[in-house]
């Protein structure tokens, strides 16, 4: 069964950098991921879709200091230089022909 | 610019109908798969239901099979969600969201999202 795992909730402070993880369950650990943002009382946002070899292809307009990379079934959304507006939920998402999966979503607090 | 917007949402009784509809624009809607999916209140993502470009192919959530259908009109650039035998479960912000290019499948990424419209279900 396809399932996709986020921790929770991450906090970073403003200014720093920090690293959101999506794991895909076992025997999908090739899969393609996309990452997406949802700022408070907002509809979600594409950042970018990662492949399992850590190539990723971002949105329009995505700041440059979004960035994922792969390691194995995980699959990282790196933030860096936080700003305030980066505090959000983060949605990681991944299909099969017929189906589409989501994470249960990281809720990221910038101190 | 590309758009999608939502409307249709509002306060319905349980086991009664609604029609959602997502109206694009700034891109070429009928090349496009395209899904819905929903969010109740303080919860996650889930997905609902995908159709392919020319509405050949349709794919719905366990949670909504048999009572959702998903239809568009590439001509009025409109997606829709026929949602019928509503449950309270059913409550959610409802989101339209573009798929890939000539897809015939539900792989890819949704690549622009709408405002959303909000379903409630409620007697």
């Amino acid at each position: 069964q396809l399932v996709v795992t986020q921790s929770p909730s991450a906090s970073a402070s403003l200014g720093a950098s920090v690293k959101l993880t999506c794991t895909l369950s076992s025997g999908h650990s090739t899969y393609t991921v996309a990452w997406h943002q949802q700022q408070p009382e907002k509809g979600p946002r594409y950042l970018m879709n990662l492949n399992s070899d850590g190539s990723h292809t971002k949105g329009d307009g995505v700041p440059d200091r979004f960035s994922g990379s792969s390691s194995g079934a995980e699959r990282y959304l790196t933030i860096s230089s936080l700003q305030p507006e980066d505090e959000a939920d983060y949605y990681c998402q991944t299909w099969g022909t017929d189906i589409q999966v989501f994470g249960g979503g990281t809720k990221l607090t910038v101190l | 610019q590309v758009h999608l917007v939502e409307s249709g949402g509002g306060v319905v009784q349980p086991g009664r109908s609604l029609r959602l509809s997502c109206a694009a624009s700034g891109f070429t809607f009928s090349t496009y798969a395209m899904h819905w999916v929903r969010q109740a209140p303080g919860k996650g993502l889930e997905w609902v239901a995908f159709i392919s470009f020319d509405e050949s192919v349709k794919y719905y959530a366990d949670s909504v099979k048999g009572r959702f259908t998903m239809p568009r009109d590439n001509s009025q650039n409109t997606l829709y969600l026929q949602m019928n035998s509503l449950r309270a479960e059913d409550t959610a912000v409802y989101y339209c969201a573009r798929g890939p290019l000539y897809s015939y499948d539900s792989r890819g990424a949704f690549d622009i999202w709408g405002q959303g419209t909000m379903v409630t279900v409620s007697s």
